[in-house]
């Protein structure tokens, strides 16, 4: 069965600190990749997408991720996190057939 | 525009109660999935429909069913509650597919007791 797993369920991390989360499904086809983030109190909101093309690509606030089509991976990275970067961060696929499968999330906690 | 919007945001109900939940899609969105988010277990997709067709299905038992209307606007019904039916029940609207950017509701948290 495709599935998709974020390696950590909780991060801790002092500001200015770099961030990677990691993110591997399994499905071996043509993917679109997402991340979500859930600021406490506040809606899923998307954070990056990865249809094609550079598997580098850029989101909001800083964040990029990494597509490696090898590893199966969609890896997301900050150089540099701040306070405001503490939610939850969510790593979704889609593999065709109208549904998207997210992972269990990671809770990120950012110190000041 | 308006995002999604989904009612009530908060439900209390008791063990063997239905419950009919809520959304309202963005305008000019056709897909509208349903999630049921719990913690540890993240987002759990349940169904998707489009244009009143339910093009597919989560591992839910039949318990839980949903229903789309002509304007996009979509529900969802669980039967016979049981206390693990208690969760936040996320709704998403895209333009097409699932595959494109999801827009999220705020939710419908719902009590079981």
């Amino acid at each position: 069965a495709q599935s998709v797993s974020q390696h950590n369920h909780h991060v801790i991390l002092s500001e200015a600190a770099s961030l990677e989360l990691g993110c591997n499904y399994s499905y071996g086809g043509t993917v679109n990749l997402f991340w979500y983030v859930q600021y406490p109190g506040q809606h899923l909101q998307l954070l990056l997408k990865y249809f094609s093309g550079d598997p580098l690509v850029k989101g909001i606030k800083g964040f990029e991720a990494e597509f490696i089509k090898s590893k199966f991976s969609f890896n997301l990275r900050k150089p540099s996190v701040q306070w405001s970067d503490t939610a939850e961060y969510f790593c979704a696929v889609h593999t065709g057939g109208f549904k998207t499968i997210f992972g269990a999330g990671t809770r990120l906690f950012v110190k000041a | 525009k308006a995002g999604v919007t989904q009612t009530p945001r908060y439900l209390i109900k008791t063990r063997g109660q239905q419950v009919t939940l809520s959304c309202s899609p963005i305008s000019g969105h056709r897909s509208v999935s349903w999630y049921q988010q719990t913690p540890g277990q993240g987002l759990q997709f349940l169904f998707e429909y489009f244009s009143e067709t339910q093009r597919n299905k989560g591992n839910f038992p039949g318990r839980f069913s949903g229903r789309q209307f002509s304007n996009s606007r979509s529900e969802m019904n669980v039967s016979t509650l049981e206390l693990g039916d208690s969760a936040l029940y996320l709704c998403a609207s895209s333009l097409d597919s699932p595959g494109d950017e999801q827009y999220f509701g705020p939710g419908t948290r719902l009590t079981v007791t």
